[in-house]
């Protein structure tokens, strides 16, 4: 099945460290397709925050940080400052749809 | 400085069309292969279609048949004629640019560049 799967929310206290877990197939993550994810803050244009699984763009801090196992992709973020508040989408390569493919979105609140 | 700038949104009938057009500044367009993307509001980012360097394209299974991509290298332009258009249209269209570096170019990897979106209503 050609999805990529993030729970709908997570939330930490300012200092902490939340995951975010992005799940997919054989068709995607599993054939060895790279992960990539992105930031989108209301109102604004999506922000790239990791490419090819745990690589960052210049800019973006080390607080970030993204992963690859298997079908699974996470993304970490460590030391929560309330400007993390936002959606944050893993994208991949899906080889039975022939195009791009988002995950659901995460929403990430600050407490 | 690199941006890219989305137009042509607005309100449209259902089985209406429109004309999205992405103008684009600060790097070499031709070089790049380039995506529409969508989000309906309280939904998630859904990609749309792309548009390689040759010309080649590809469509979401949403939009194949209705709608159609093209770009103008000598104008720095990216287009998506929407034509039949339905309710489930309605969505933030982003313009975005795929990572291509020198010799780097991975085909279908991630969007290094994005516009601010252009919204597109489809209702009577």
């Amino acid at each position: 099945q050609s999805v990529l799967t993030q729970p709908p929310s997570v939330s930490g206290a300012p200092g902490q460290r939340v995951t975010i877990s992005c799940t997919g197939s054989r068709s995607n993550i599993g054939t060895g397709y790279d992960v990539h994810w992105y930031q989108h803050l209301p109102g604004t244009a999506p922000k790239l925050l990791i490419h090819g699984n745990s690589n960052r763009p210049s800019g973006v801090p080390d607080r970030f940080s993204g992963s690859k196992s298997g079908t699974s992709a996470s993304l970490a973020i460590t030391g929560l400052q309330a400007e993390d508040e936002g959606d944050y989408y893993c994208q991949s390569y899906d080889s039975s749809l022939g195009g791009l493919l988002f995950g659901g979105g995460t929403k990430l609140t600050v407490l | 400085e690199v941006h890219l700038v989305e137009s042509g949104g607005g309100l449209v009938q259902p089985g209406g069309s429109l004309r999205l057009s992405c103008a684009a500044s600060g790097f070499t367009f031709s070089n790049n292969d380039m995506h529409w993307v969508r989000q309906v509001t309280g939904k998630g980012l859904e990609w749309v279609s792309a548009i390689g360097v040759g010309g080649a394209t590809y469509y979401s299974g949403s939009v194949r048949g209705r709608f159609t991509i093209s770009r103008e290298n000598a104008k720095s332009s990216l287009y998506l004629q929407m034509n039949s258009l339905r309710a489930e249209d309605t969505a933030v269209y982003y313009c975005a640019r795929e990572y291509c570096s020198g010799g780097d170019c991975p085909g279908w990897y991630y969007m290094d560049v994005w516009g601010k979106g252009t919204t597109v209503t489809v209702s009577s």
